[in-house]
């Protein structure tokens, strides 16, 4: 119930084109989705973060779709570049509890 | 966001040693968290930390491990000793009232 599953585990990408990341939950209590960027030797850093009252949300070229019904949501990065490649991280919490990890993604933008 | 600083950078000890990691989030924030990443997998939740009490603590966070924010600033947390499996990246953080949460940017713990 307090998994977050993630896939692909990996994903390569040409410059210019979309990287699709997705994500599923179960625990219906979870109400803040957040997106984390990873870089070798440091540190998550949020991206972008969503909460369970949009479908949608935008900044830049990233972008999140939540779907509450199927209790799935997604990161669009669009036109992807070679500085974009890291190891991004879904998460979800609930109001008071922790920050749970899916699995991550390792994406590869190739020029 | 102002950052949360993480020292040391990376730590080698030997297996049965007692670590003492350090993290100084800079704010006076009440939530802190450690979290832990072994090489090529997930982001783990250790504990969490709320107006100078543990108020969560995983499975992983068993009696070797224990948490303390000694002079009010500085958390810390120690592993009493280690084993082989302890070798990981142990991530301190901290989070606002939005939910936001920032990472330091690691200690590399690695056990021999």
């Amino acid at each position: 119930q307090q998994q977050v599953k993630q896939s692909p585990q990996s994903l390569i990408v040409q410059k210019g084109g979309i990287s699709i990341i997705n994500c599923a939950y179960e625990n219906t209590a979870f109400d803040y989705f957040p997106w984390y960027q990873q870089f070798p030797g440091k540190g998550p850093a949020l991206l972008i973060a969503i909460r369970p009252d949009v479908s949608e949300k935008k900044e830049g070229r990233f972008t999140i779709s939540f779907n509450k019904s199927a209790k799935q949501f997604s990161l669009h990065i669009m036109d992807s570049q070679p500085g974009d490649s890291a190891t991004y991280f879904c998460a979800a919490s609930m109001e008071g509890g922790k920050l749970i990890f899916g699995q991550g993604t390792e994406l590869s933008v190739k020029p | 966001e102002p950052e949360v600083t993480q020292t040391p950078s990376h730590q080698v000890t030997q297996m049965g040693q007692e670590v003492i990691l350090r993290c100084v989030p800079i704010s006076n924030h009440l939530y802190f968290y450690w979290y832990r990443q072994i090489l090529g997998q997930k982001v783990e939740f250790l504990v969490s930390f709320y107006n100078n009490e543990i108020s969560e603590k995983s499975e992983i966070f068993d009696d070797q491990f224990s948490v303390e924010r000694p002079d009010g600033s500085n958390f810390t947390l120690k592993i009493r000793s280690t084993k082989l499996e302890d070798s990981a990246m142990y991530f301190c953080a901290r989070k606002t009232e939005r939910r936001r949460y920032t990472f330091g940017s690691g200690t590399r713990l690695t056990v021999v």
